[in-house]
């Protein structure tokens, strides 16, 4: 059981709320990450982190932003909600890089809402 | 473009009959190739890593086999339980940068029947 916290694990909210969304982690790990998900469609890579006050954006364009000030700690926020930002927000962490077969543990995600 | 392609996007089995669920690939250069499974609503747990020298792999009831010259995995999964039911997905890393990027497939959605 990897651990990899994420809370909440679900909320619900209103447009043009501010949110963060809280990961932490408590195996050391210098490689945070965050990726969105949709039903059915495949993760999204939205944001990655290679160690304390490193942060990059990813694949995905989001409009959400991310900070490292702790090595356990990697927490996005969306400073005005919209219906668009619906989804499944998971965190994952590793402490490998390129060309090994490092493991990503994932958190058991955020189900966001906003109405 | 580098893409992950899952086949069959939906499978129901009947509890005890074996399974096998397919991936194709793109990506290039080419680090490792990994199965997750994913339970509705949770995050995605690893059930097996395989880097370009290893054809097979396995993990309890789960085995992975991969050719990496036609670019194609499967997971075989035997004697499937009830538990089996969760999406699984193939995610397959290049070594192309330093971060060691991550591409996932949508996941095949497995039913297990009683």
């Amino acid at each position: 059981e990897a651990d990899i916290y994420q809370t909440p694990r679900y909320l619900v909210i209103g447009t043009g709320k501010k949110i963060t969304l809280e990961c932490s982690q408590t195996m050391g790990h210098d490689k945070m990450y965050w990726y969105q998900q949709d039903p059915g469609m495949e993760l999204h890579l939205i944001h990655y982190s290679y160690g304390v006050n490193s942060t990059e954006k990813g694949d995905l364009s989001s409009e959400s932003t991310v900070s490292r000030i702790r090595t356990e700690h990697f927490p996005l926020t969306l400073e005005s909600a919209r219906p668009s930002h619906t989804s499944q927000y998971l965190c994952a962490s590793s402490d490998g890089g390129a060309g090994s077969p490092y493991e990503q543990y994932f958190g058991p995600g955020t189900r966001l809402t906003v109405t | 473009k580098n893409q992950v392609e899952q086949s069959p996007q939906s499978l129901i089995i009947l509890e005890g009959k074996n399974c096998t669920l397919q991936c194709n690939y793109t990506v290039s250069p080419f680090s490792n190739l990994r199965w997750y499974k994913q339970d509705t609503g949770r995050g995605p747990v690893s059930l097996t890593i395989m880097t370009f020298s290893e054809n097979t792999k396995s993990n309890g009831r789960y085995t992975a086999t991969l050719d990496a010259d036609t670019k194609q995995s499967s997971l075989h999964i035997t004697a499937s339980q009830l538990s089996d039911s969760a999406s699984y997905i193939c995610v397959v890393s290049d070594r192309g940068s330093t971060l060691g990027r991550l591409y996932f497939g949508r996941g095949t959605q497995l039913t297990v029947w009683p």
